[in-house]
């Protein structure tokens, strides 16, 4: 059972470009949450979905960025005109339930490095 | 805005010394803890998920504990290893599905 997938594993963009970063949960797992670690910074929540569905998206910027989780195919957090500032790692995890009801341990992906230059 | 708290940030031990760490969290509509083991370039590895006051949980050498009226977790480690060697994160989880983490402690078991 393959573990939750991200690619690209690195990815460089100028300031202005767009980045899409994707990420496969594990088999079986309905729910994903996307997270950002800026450099010399923890771990920070930036949204939550399920399929089709966005649960909580109160750590998303209010603006340039997107995600969405549809019926078919990976997560994709989209950043649309990238600055320096969204150079971090962004890290998704997947669960088999939501966070409310039964709590499961989240798995996480890799990450995707970004740089924007 | 949530503060959790993590100490201390790192920690020096030698193989075979037991250690042990603290999360700190405010504990209102709190709901759930979640303990994570972060080696450095890799992904955080889920360790423990707690709920209820008073709760212990334990993997091998690594267990934890849970005081959600006051809001702390400890994790201990027996006879560290090097292979300990990582950043220990807790995140609380709230009723409101707001999931924070803590700086984390870092810890280098030296061999």
């Amino acid at each position: 059972n393959a573990g939750v997938m991200q690619n690209p594993r690195h990815l460089v963009r100028r300031r202005g470009q767009e980045a899409r970063l994707r990420c496969s949960p594990m088999k079986g797992h309905s729910h994903v949450y996307w997270y950002r670690q800026l450099p010399e910074e923890g771990l920070k929540f930036m949204v939550y979905l399920q399929k089709e569905n966005i649960i909580d998206e109160s750590g998303m910027p209010k603006e340039r960025f997107s995600a969405e989780f549809p019926k078919e195919g990976p997560s994709i957090l989209r950043i649309q005109q990238v600055v320096r500032g969204d150079s971090a790692a962004y890290f998704c995890a997947s669960s088999p339930r939501g966070l409310a009801g039964k709590v499961y341990e989240q798995y996480f992906g890799p990450g995707t490095r970004l740089t924007v230059t | 805005i949530l503060n959790v708290e993590q100490s201390p940030q790192s920690l020096h031990v030698q193989e075979g010394d037991s250690t042990n760490f603290t999360c700190s969290f405010p504990s209102s509509n709190f709901y759930a803890l979640h303990w994570y083991r972060w080696e450095t370039a890799k992904s955080p590895e889920a360790l423990f998920v707690m709920t209820l006051n008073g709760d212990e949980k334990k993997k091998g050498r690594i267990s934890a504990t849970l005081n959600t009226k006051e809001g702390y977790s400890y994790l201990y480690i027996k006879g560290s290893q090097p292979e300990d060697s990582a950043t220990y994160l807790c995140a609380p989880l709230y009723n409101n599905n707001d999931m924070r983490f803590g700086a984390g402690t870092r810890l280098t078991v030296k061999p």
